[in-house]
């Protein structure tokens, strides 16, 4: 079955400080995976997604995630930190096929110190 | 209006109240669903429209009750709720197989 960890329920980070969010997942061939991202009472965004080809994709607001095979992780990383993306932080998995179904994780709370 | 939109973006509503959430996709999509969102615990899907069936259903209570009338809209119908019941609720739309999802804003729910 599928299956999304991230092992980091909070984080904090200085204003200008490089940032990566982990992701593992469990999946029985080559998922497509997705990060998105959840300000306060609002619903989620897109930042980035990978569904095949480099493994280094870029996103919005200047994040890039790259997927690992050989680690099961797609990990999110940013070289500078704003103030504004202090946030909630989900990883997704999905499979091919069928009618799209995704698998989230629990989600890293990202607080940024100015 | 672009995207996906949910209305109303809040509610507040008594144990014994019927009320509906509404979502409309404006993407050209023929897949939506309803996930909820409660406090520390991960985001669970709720329904699957795919082409205007469902075709996933998550053990959710008969409380809750969708309905998809078109490719471009959804329903979640709502009688006697549990406080429990209080989340956020997401609504999402893609392409059927693979295909990013995008969210709406949400509807707070809040069930006294």
């Amino acid at each position: 079955a599928q299956s999304v960890t991230q092992p980091d329920i909070h984080i904090t980070v200085s204003e200008g400080a490089s940032l990566e969010l982990r992701c593992n997942y469990s999946y029985g061939a080559t998922p497509y995976l997705f990060w998105y991202v959840q300000s306060p009472g609002q619903g989620l965004q897109l930042l980035l997604k990978y569904f095949s080809g480099d493994t280094l994709v870029q996103g919005i607001k200047g994040f890039e995630a790259e997927f690992k095979r050989s680690q099961s992780s797609f990990n999110l990383r940013k070289p500078s930190v704003h103030w504004s993306d202090a946030a909630e932080y989900f990883c997704a998995v999905g499979a091919w096929g069928g009618y799209n179904k995704l698998i989230f994780g629990a989600g890293t709370r990202l607080a940024v110190h100015p | 209006e672009t995207g996906v939109t949910q209305t109303p973006r809040h509610l507040v509503m008594g144990m014994t109240n019927k009320k509906s959430l509404k979502c409309e996709q404006h993407l050209g999509h023929n897949a939506m669903y309803w996930y909820k969102q409660s406090a520390k615990k991960p985001l669970e899907l709720m329904f699957v429209y795919s082409l205007e069936e469902r075709v996933e259903n998550n053990s959710v209570p008969s409380r809750f009750s969708p309905e998809c009338p078109n490719s471009s809209h959804l329903f979640l119908h709502l009688h006697t709720l549990q406080p429990e019941d209080s989340a956020l609720y997401l609504c999402a739309s893609s392409q059927k197989g693979v295909g990013t999802q995008y969210f709406g804003p949400g509807t707070r729910l809040l069930v006294l």
